[in-house]
């Protein structure tokens, strides 16, 4: 079955406890991103990555690392989190067609994190 | 950047009634999806329409890429269709291959 999956579902931890949220598609996609989803702001996206090795920021990466060594996985750190990080985190991909633009994205089930 | 509309913001249906969400959006796209986001936050792909209709069940897209809008149809409504709808489309390669979200349909649906 084609999905993305992203662990943990739900985490709750401290101020300053570094940590990482996971996530690996199995559909051989190139495009990968993270968004974070806050009541009244939407979703927004954090990290993006266009292929193996390539990554950047979206609009709000503040206080977030990404890395992308394997084409399956993408996952997001928090090196330091803090409680305005508290959120609904997805992680999506899909693939590029010849233009490089993206087609049909999937996300993953979310990770609920909670900073206190 | 682009930007996308979603209408009516709330809504509230009986059990076994139709409804039309609308999806606006500002500029050209290549390509739009439809999600809903369950009661336990997840989002599921509903369609992927860059133009013209589909159908699924009892839900089906139409999306006017040169009028700028998309519907997205539910038919005969059940409990389990409540939850958030988005339309979502992709902003252009130089913005990083974001998709823009919209603010979102809530639906309620009664028994």
């Amino acid at each position: 079955e084609a999905q993305v999956t992203q662990n943990p579902r739900y985490l709750i931890t401290v101020t300053g406890k570094k940590l990482t949220v996971t996530c690996s598609q199995n559909m051989n996609h190139e495009y990968m991103s993270w968004y974070r989803q806050d009541p009244g702001l939407g979703l927004r996206q954090i990290y993006y990555s266009m292929n193996v090795e390539v990554t950047d920021k979206g609009d709000v990466p503040e206080g977030y690392k990404v890395s992308r060594k394997e084409k399956r996985n993408f996952p997001l750190i928090l090196e330091s989190p803090s409680p305005n990080q508290t959120s609904l985190y997805f992680c999506a991909s899909s693939s590029l067609d010849r233009a490089h633009m993206n087609t049909e994205a999937f996300f993953g089930q979310g990770t609920r994190l909670t900073v206190v | 950047g682009i930007q996308v509309e979603q209408s009516p913001p709330d809504l509230i249906l009986q059990e076994g009634a139709n409804s039309t969400l609308r999806c606006n959006f500002s500029d050209s796209v290549n390509n739009l999806q439809w999600f809903h986001q369950n009661p336990w936050g997840q989002l599921i792909n509903l369609f992927y329409i860059p133009s013209g209709t589909k159908q699924n069940g009892r839900l089906s897209a139409t999306t006017v890429a040169t009028e700028r809008y998309s519907l997205l149809y539910i038919s005969s409504s059940q409990t389990t269709d409540s939850g958030v709808y988005f339309c979502a489309v992709p902003q252009i390669k130089a913005a990083g291959n974001k998709l823009t979200f919209g603010g979102g349909t809530r639906v309620l649906v009664k028994p």
